[in-house]
């Protein structure tokens, strides 16, 4: 079966632009959870939706970062003025229910994110 | 701050060699403790969910042990092949939701 997709995956911008990178979850997860890995960290927490709603958005670092899942499916991250210590790898994950600490999470192959 | 520590960063072993890597978390409040191993150009994959003070899980040649009182779990591999070459990272829910804090991981690369 299909797992979780993510487009595109890789995608170099300048400083200052606008970027958009989209999630496709597993069918019928109904939790999404987006990451970003910067060199040489593990995976830091991002935002949460179950649903087409966040849940938790705690680890956004700015209101540069933006999220949606309008449909409750597919859900697009979205960074607005980029800068070079937003460059990582954006990961996203689902799982078939959330709001449990012991769901088993999914992930994408990731985004890798250039900015120069 | 919650800290999840991982330890050794990276590990260099012989195809054959048995390794193990350590994950630190707080011990206070624990909900669960997940495994997942990160080819290069691949997803992460999970390997284990652990929620009972020791648990103890396996899947083929690699298991794990969990120590909720001490706050550290373990990961063996037994017999390492070049295939087992991944970063090993190990995560901890800090609350009752599903959000998860990783450790840094561990790079295993193991040599024909």
């Amino acid at each position: 079966g299909a797992g979780v997709s993510q487009t595109p995956s890789n995608k170099v911008t300048e400083k200052g632009k606008y970027v958009e990178l989209r999630c496709d979850p597993i069918s019928g997860h109904t939790a999404l959870y987006w990451y970003r890995q910067s060199l040489g960290q593990g995976p830091e927490f991002l935002i949460y939706f179950q649903g087409t709603g966040a849940a938790d958005d705690s680890g956004l670092p700015n209101d540069r970062f933006f999220a949606v899942r309008p449909e409750g499916s597919v859900s697009t991250l979205k960074i607005q003025r980029t800068e070079r210590g937003d460059s990582a790898v954006y990961l996203c994950a689902s799982s078939l229910l959330g709001g449990s600490s012991y769901n088993e999470q999914f992930f994408g192959p990731g985004t890798r994110l250039t900015v120069l | 701050i919650l800290n999840v520590e991982q330890s050794p960063q990276s590990l260099h072993v012989q195809e054959g060699d048995s390794t193990n890597f350590t994950c630190s978390f707080p011990s206070s409040n624990f909900y669960a403790l997940h495994w997942y191993r990160w080819e290069t150009a691949k997803s992460p994959e999970a390997l284990f969910v652990m929620t009972l003070n020791g648990d103890e899980k396996k899947k083929g040649r690699i298991s794990a042990t969990l120590n909720t009182k001490e706050g550290y779990s373990y990961l063996y591999i037994k017999g390492s092949q070049p295939e087992d070459s991944a970063t090993y990272l190990c995560a901890f829910p800090p609350g009752a939701n599903s959000k998860l804090t990783f450790g840094k991981g561990i790079t295993l690369s193991v040599r024909p």
